[in-house]
């Protein structure tokens, strides 16, 4: 069956970069988009972009755009968003998704000196 | 960017009550999701494109819309449907979602 399983969770300081993970099992990795959404409590939900791992294809959301960088390996079928110049404002849960319909647990992100 | 402004925010509920989120849109959306979040866990498709139940979601749930007016219904009320529910615009990039109705039990 489809999974996504994320990398745990990271605390991080100021200014510095995180790099998550996202392993996909069980479907043909490099043929789906790969979403990743960010949660911050009483922000719900944005989606910050995807990756087509096959062709390396991206789409950003322009407020994301130098914030974070999404890869893909399909040797591991793994997907990777790097997060730069971290601030508090990037203290969030960041989930994985194959379009819609499979999500990964999330992966919390904690910024703090 | 496509705007999607929900409402309620927040709604309490009775048992056998019938419940309807309503997700408005600045511009015309021709593809709308609806998820459910419960505390702790990922959001998970409930609705998508405007009105086909996700698999083993209960008849009770509905979708329904066109153009920049969408809505969400609950028939009638159980328990297990206490949670967050958020619209999300499939229709152009960014794909944008609503602030999320946080539905409770009364």
């Amino acid at each position: 069956q489809v999974q996504l399983q994320q990398s745990g969770a990271e605390l991080m300081k100021p200014g510095a970069s995180v790099k998550i993970s996202c392993k996909a099992t069980g479907y043909t990795f490099s043929s789906y988009w790969i979403e990743w959404v960010k949660q911050r409590p009483g922000h719900g939900l944005e989606w910050i972009g995807e990756i087509l791992p096959g062709s390396g294809s991206t789409n950003y959301n322009e407020k994301f755009k130098g914030k974070a960088t999404f890869t893909a390996d399909t040797s591991s079928n793994t997907a990777y968003m790097q997060l730069s110049s971290l601030t508090s404002e990037d203290s969030a849960v960041y989930y994985c998704a194959r379009r819609t319909l499979y999500w990964g647990q999330g992966t919390s992100v904690t910024v703090s000196s | 960017e496509i705007l999607l402004t929900q409402s309620p925010a927040i709604i309490a509920a009775s048992p056998g009550e019938k419940v309807t989120i309503t997700c408005s849109a600045s511009s015309s959306v021709s593809y709308m999701n609806w998820y459910q979040q419960k505390p702790g866990s990922s959001p998970k498709i409930w609705i998508y494109g405007i009105s086909n139940l996700a698999s083993g979601v209960p008849a009770r749930f509905s979708g329904s819309g066109s153009g920049t007016s969408f809505s969400f219904t609950i028939n009638s009320m159980e328990a297990e449907d206490v949670a967050t529910y958020y619209c999300q615009q499939r229709s152009s990039y960014p794909l944008t979602f609503g602030a999320g109705t946080k539905l409770e039990l009364k």
